[in-house]
Protein backbone atom coordinates (compact mmCIF):
# COMPACT_ATOMS: atom_id res chain seq x y z
CA UNK A 1 0.00 0.00 0.00
CA UNK A 2 1.23 3.75 -0.31
CA UNK A 3 1.21 6.24 2.00
CA UNK A 4 2.71 9.38 2.84
CA UNK A 5 3.97 10.53 6.02
CA UNK A 6 4.70 14.26 7.24
CA UNK A 7 5.89 14.07 10.23
CA UNK A 8 5.04 17.92 10.94
CA UNK A 9 2.12 18.96 11.64
CA UNK A 10 3.72 22.97 11.60
CA UNK A 11 6.72 24.08 11.08
CA UNK A 12 7.80 28.02 12.42
CA UNK A 13 10.46 30.02 10.44
CA UNK A 14 11.82 33.19 10.62
CA UNK A 15 11.65 35.39 6.99
CA UNK A 16 14.75 34.77 5.72
CA UNK A 17 15.99 32.12 6.71
CA UNK A 18 16.15 28.75 4.90
CA UNK A 19 13.22 26.37 5.39
CA UNK A 20 12.33 22.67 5.27
CA UNK A 21 9.54 20.82 5.24
CA UNK A 22 9.15 17.12 5.79
CA UNK A 23 8.31 14.35 3.77
CA UNK A 24 8.50 10.41 3.71
CA UNK A 25 7.07 7.65 1.45
CA UNK A 26 6.15 4.17 1.57
CA UNK A 27 5.46 2.56 -2.52
CA UNK A 28 5.62 -0.83 -3.67
CA UNK A 29 7.86 0.08 -6.80
CA UNK A 30 9.25 3.31 -7.76
CA UNK A 31 7.21 6.34 -6.80
CA UNK A 32 6.37 9.67 -8.53
CA UNK A 33 6.77 12.39 -5.68
CA UNK A 34 5.26 15.91 -5.67
CA UNK A 35 4.38 18.98 -3.77
CA UNK A 36 1.15 20.48 -3.50
CA UNK A 37 0.64 24.03 -1.66
CA UNK A 38 -2.77 25.48 -0.37
CA UNK A 39 -4.01 28.89 0.51
CA UNK A 40 -7.17 29.47 2.82
CA UNK A 41 -10.07 28.14 1.22
CA UNK A 42 -8.39 27.79 -2.27
CA UNK A 43 -7.27 24.36 -3.89
CA UNK A 44 -3.79 23.08 -4.39
CA UNK A 45 -1.30 24.80 -6.44
CA UNK A 46 1.41 22.71 -7.97
CA UNK A 47 4.93 23.22 -6.93
CA UNK A 48 7.36 20.14 -8.33
CA UNK A 49 7.60 16.79 -8.79
CA UNK A 50 10.03 13.90 -9.19
CA UNK A 51 9.41 11.42 -11.71
CA UNK A 52 13.13 10.50 -12.99
CA UNK A 53 16.13 11.66 -13.36
CA UNK A 54 18.23 14.55 -11.06
CA UNK A 55 17.47 13.84 -7.43
CA UNK A 56 16.98 17.66 -6.52
CA UNK A 57 14.04 19.35 -8.55
CA UNK A 58 13.23 22.77 -8.63
CA UNK A 59 10.01 23.94 -8.89
CA UNK A 60 7.60 27.25 -8.54
CA UNK A 61 8.07 30.17 -6.17
CA UNK A 62 12.07 29.35 -5.46
CA UNK A 63 11.11 25.98 -3.90
CA UNK A 64 13.12 22.96 -4.42
CA UNK A 65 12.87 19.04 -3.21
CA UNK A 66 16.11 16.36 -2.88
CA UNK A 67 14.73 13.16 -3.31
CA UNK A 68 16.23 10.44 -1.60
CA UNK A 69 15.88 6.71 -2.20
CA UNK A 70 17.79 5.14 0.60
CA UNK A 71 15.91 7.52 3.10
CA UNK A 72 12.52 6.99 1.27
CA UNK A 73 12.09 11.06 1.72
CA UNK A 74 11.56 14.24 -0.09
CA UNK A 75 11.88 17.09 1.51
CA UNK A 76 11.15 20.48 0.82
CA UNK A 77 13.30 23.25 0.86
CA UNK A 78 13.50 26.97 -0.02
CA UNK A 79 16.96 29.29 0.73
CA UNK A 80 15.21 31.94 2.22
CA UNK A 81 11.89 31.85 3.17
CA UNK A 82 9.24 34.76 2.58
CA UNK A 83 6.14 35.84 4.75
CA UNK A 84 4.41 34.69 1.78
CA UNK A 85 5.42 31.40 1.98
CA UNK A 86 2.85 30.87 4.58
CA UNK A 87 0.55 28.14 3.92
CA UNK A 88 -0.37 24.61 4.11
CA UNK A 89 1.60 22.41 2.02
CA UNK A 90 1.24 18.95 0.68
CA UNK A 91 3.01 15.57 -0.33
CA UNK A 92 1.79 13.07 -2.45
CA UNK A 93 3.18 9.99 -4.03
CA UNK A 94 2.03 7.45 -6.30
CA UNK A 95 3.48 4.31 -8.04
CA UNK A 96 5.19 5.16 -11.46
CA UNK A 97 3.54 1.75 -12.98
CA UNK A 98 -0.11 3.15 -11.53
CA UNK A 99 -0.59 5.63 -14.34
CA UNK A 100 -3.72 7.57 -14.03
CA UNK A 101 -4.42 6.61 -10.29
CA UNK A 102 -5.18 9.16 -7.35
CA UNK A 103 -2.49 10.53 -5.77
CA UNK A 104 -1.94 9.49 -1.87
CA UNK A 105 -1.68 12.75 0.58
CA UNK A 106 0.21 13.20 3.12
CA UNK A 107 -1.67 14.75 6.06
CA UNK A 108 -0.62 18.25 5.67
CA UNK A 109 2.14 20.84 7.27
CA UNK A 110 1.63 24.35 8.44
CA UNK A 111 4.52 26.61 7.33
CA UNK A 112 4.17 29.86 9.22
CA UNK A 113 6.69 32.68 8.14
CA UNK A 114 7.17 35.38 10.59
CA UNK A 115 8.66 38.84 9.80
CA UNK B 1 0.15 26.06 -16.31
CA UNK B 2 -2.84 23.67 -16.60
CA UNK B 3 -6.35 25.20 -15.38
CA UNK B 4 -8.92 23.42 -13.73
CA UNK B 5 -11.54 25.63 -12.34
CA UNK B 6 -14.90 24.65 -10.63
CA UNK B 7 -18.43 25.99 -10.38
CA UNK B 8 -19.48 27.03 -8.20
CA UNK B 9 -17.01 27.88 -5.74
CA UNK B 10 -19.54 28.52 -2.77
CA UNK B 11 -22.85 26.92 -2.21
CA UNK B 12 -25.59 27.40 0.54
CA UNK B 13 -28.67 24.99 0.30
CA UNK B 14 -31.27 23.54 2.59
CA UNK B 15 -31.23 19.71 3.29
CA UNK B 16 -32.95 17.36 1.09
CA UNK B 17 -32.03 18.93 -1.77
CA UNK B 18 -29.48 18.20 -4.13
CA UNK B 19 -26.17 20.40 -5.42
CA UNK B 20 -24.30 19.73 -8.54
CA UNK B 21 -20.42 20.87 -9.03
CA UNK B 22 -18.81 21.20 -12.24
CA UNK B 23 -15.18 20.13 -12.69
CA UNK B 24 -13.48 21.59 -15.74
CA UNK B 25 -10.32 21.03 -17.37
CA UNK B 26 -9.69 24.54 -19.23
CA UNK B 27 -5.96 24.35 -21.32
CA UNK B 28 -6.27 20.23 -21.52
CA UNK B 29 -7.57 16.86 -21.85
CA UNK B 30 -8.39 14.53 -19.08
CA UNK B 31 -9.61 11.18 -19.44
CA UNK B 32 -9.44 10.79 -16.06
CA UNK B 33 -10.64 13.43 -13.32
CA UNK B 34 -10.76 12.77 -9.14
CA UNK B 35 -13.35 14.07 -6.31
CA UNK B 36 -11.73 14.78 -2.89
CA UNK B 37 -13.14 15.68 0.05
CA UNK B 38 -11.44 18.33 2.69
CA UNK B 39 -12.23 18.58 6.46
CA UNK B 40 -11.00 22.19 7.60
CA UNK B 41 -6.94 21.72 8.55
CA UNK B 42 -7.10 17.98 6.99
CA UNK B 43 -5.57 16.36 3.93
CA UNK B 44 -7.54 15.29 1.31
CA UNK B 45 -9.68 12.15 1.13
CA UNK B 46 -10.56 10.72 -2.20
CA UNK B 47 -13.75 9.77 -3.07
CA UNK B 48 -13.75 8.74 -6.61
CA UNK B 49 -12.05 8.49 -10.00
CA UNK B 50 -13.59 9.73 -12.83
CA UNK B 51 -12.78 8.20 -16.31
CA UNK B 52 -14.65 9.74 -19.29
CA UNK B 53 -17.00 7.94 -20.86
CA UNK B 54 -17.69 4.70 -18.11
CA UNK B 55 -18.71 4.58 -14.50
CA UNK B 56 -16.78 6.35 -11.55
CA UNK B 57 -14.81 4.12 -8.96
CA UNK B 58 -15.52 5.09 -5.65
CA UNK B 59 -13.31 4.67 -2.63
CA UNK B 60 -14.38 2.35 0.33
CA UNK B 61 -17.14 4.26 2.19
CA UNK B 62 -18.31 6.60 -0.14
CA UNK B 63 -21.91 5.95 -1.14
CA UNK B 64 -22.01 5.99 -5.01
CA UNK B 65 -25.98 6.85 -4.56
CA UNK B 66 -25.57 9.92 -2.88
CA UNK B 67 -22.95 11.19 -4.53
CA UNK B 68 -23.36 11.47 -8.62
CA UNK B 69 -20.35 11.55 -10.77
CA UNK B 70 -20.52 11.45 -14.69
CA UNK B 71 -17.71 12.43 -16.71
CA UNK B 72 -19.32 13.36 -20.45
CA UNK B 73 -16.65 14.58 -21.99
CA UNK B 74 -12.60 14.93 -22.07
CA UNK B 75 -12.86 18.41 -20.18
CA UNK B 76 -15.88 18.01 -17.92
CA UNK B 77 -16.77 16.46 -14.58
CA UNK B 78 -19.69 16.59 -12.35
CA UNK B 79 -20.48 15.50 -8.69
CA UNK B 80 -24.13 15.65 -8.00
CA UNK B 81 -24.57 15.70 -4.19
CA UNK B 82 -28.18 13.89 -3.71
CA UNK B 83 -30.34 14.83 -0.90
CA UNK B 84 -27.78 16.84 0.82
CA UNK B 85 -27.70 16.83 4.65
CA UNK B 86 -25.59 19.09 6.96
CA UNK B 87 -23.20 16.83 7.61
CA UNK B 88 -22.36 16.52 3.59
CA UNK B 89 -21.00 20.10 4.13
CA UNK B 90 -17.43 20.48 3.30
CA UNK B 91 -14.69 21.36 0.47
CA UNK B 92 -14.75 19.63 -2.27
CA UNK B 93 -11.91 19.63 -4.67
CA UNK B 94 -12.03 18.34 -7.99
CA UNK B 95 -8.49 17.18 -10.31
CA UNK B 96 -7.79 16.43 -13.70
CA UNK B 97 -4.94 14.46 -14.58
CA UNK B 98 -2.99 15.20 -17.24
CA UNK B 99 -0.81 12.93 -19.30
CA UNK B 100 1.61 14.83 -20.77
CA UNK B 101 3.66 15.06 -17.37
CA UNK B 102 1.90 12.86 -15.61
CA UNK B 103 0.48 15.78 -13.03
CA UNK B 104 -2.86 15.89 -11.83
CA UNK B 105 -3.86 19.84 -11.12
CA UNK B 106 -6.74 20.71 -8.66
CA UNK B 107 -9.44 22.80 -9.08
CA UNK B 108 -10.31 26.08 -6.64
CA UNK B 109 -12.63 23.98 -4.56
CA UNK B 110 -15.93 24.17 -3.72
CA UNK B 111 -17.57 24.97 -0.32
CA UNK B 112 -20.77 23.47 0.20
CA UNK B 113 -22.69 24.25 3.42
CA UNK B 114 -25.79 22.44 4.24
CA UNK B 115 -28.24 24.23 6.32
Amino acid sequence: AQSVAQPEDQVNVAEGNPLTVKCTYSVSGNPYLFWYVQYPNRGLQFLLKYITGDNLVKGSYGFEAEFNKSQTSFHLKKPSALVSDSALYFCAVRDIWQAGTALIFGKGTTLSVSS
Amino acid sequence: GAVVSQHPSRVICKSGTSVKIECRSLDFQATTMFWYRQFPKQSLMLMATSNEGSKATYEQGVEKDKFLINHASLTLSTLTVTSAHPEDSSFYICSAFRELGETQYFGPGTRLLVL
